[in-house]
């Protein structure tokens, strides 16, 4: 089993739309949780730590439900300048993290 | 500007080389990381550095050396032994060397061995 589970997607959207992405990892002992957004041949950028009351930013929310061991990000108003992958990622003992392959968003006009 | 450079950007080598891959930060974090990326993959740790002259083996360190004998700078070598060098190589650094923070990625370096 992968430490960190994504659907792949690609999620396909219509612009304005509310899309949500899912995310389930395997250590229990896990402290920190991250989204990070990656385009296509470039680095991942950090776009939110999930923490266990949740949070939002704008127009994101990450959600954590640490007794099924899940992970969530919602996007509502999608632009199109959200069209990237979407990584799940998990803190490991030390200072370590584990990535999710991602999910790609596609959003349309 | 404080970041993360990594150098070349693309590079390109024959079976059998060593290749060095740099990065460089300026953020003054003590912690320095590397990962390589292939297609459809999520990223897999390669080395990481906590502190100067200090450095652990990743999930994927075979084939790989490293170095940190300056805070600022952890090069990555490549050698002939690594069975698949071809991939998109990241570096990351982060504030906090006891417990996980989040990281920050320079904009990698592309490897194409043929």
């Amino acid at each position: 089993r992968k430490e960190v589970e994504q659907d792949p997607g690609p999620f396909n959207v219509p612009e304005g739309a509310t899309v949500a992405f899912n995310c389930t990892y395997s250590n229990s002992a896990s402290q920190s949780f991250f989204w990070y957004r990656q385009d296509c041949r470039k680095e991942p950028k950090l776009l939110m730590s999930v923490y266990s009351s949740g949070n939002e930013d704008g127009r994101f929310t990450a959600q954590l439900n640490r007794a099924s061991q899940y992970i969530s990000l919602l996007i509502r108003d999608s632009k199109l300048s959200d069209s990237a992958t979407y990584l799940c990622v998990v803190s490991r003992e030390g200072n370590k993290l584990v990535f999710g392959a991602g999910t790609i968003l596609r959003v349309k006009s | 500007d404080g970041g993360i450079t990594q150098s070349p950007k693309y590079l390109f080598r024959k079976e059998g080389q060593n290749v060095t891959l740099s990065c460089e930060q300026n953020l003054n974090h003590d912690a320095m990381y590397w990962y390589r990326q292939d297609p459809g993959q999520g990223l897999r740790l390669i080395y990481y550095s906590q502190i100067v002259n200090d450095f652990q083996k990743g999930d994927i360190a075979e084939g790989y050396s490293v170095s940190r004998e300056k805070k600022e700078s952890f090069p990555l070598t490549v050698t002939s032994a690594q069975k698949n060098p071809t991939a998109f190589y990241l570096c990351a650094s982060s504030t906090n060397r006891l417990r996980s923070s989040e990281q920050y990625f320079g904009p990698g370096t592309r490897l194409t061995v043929t």
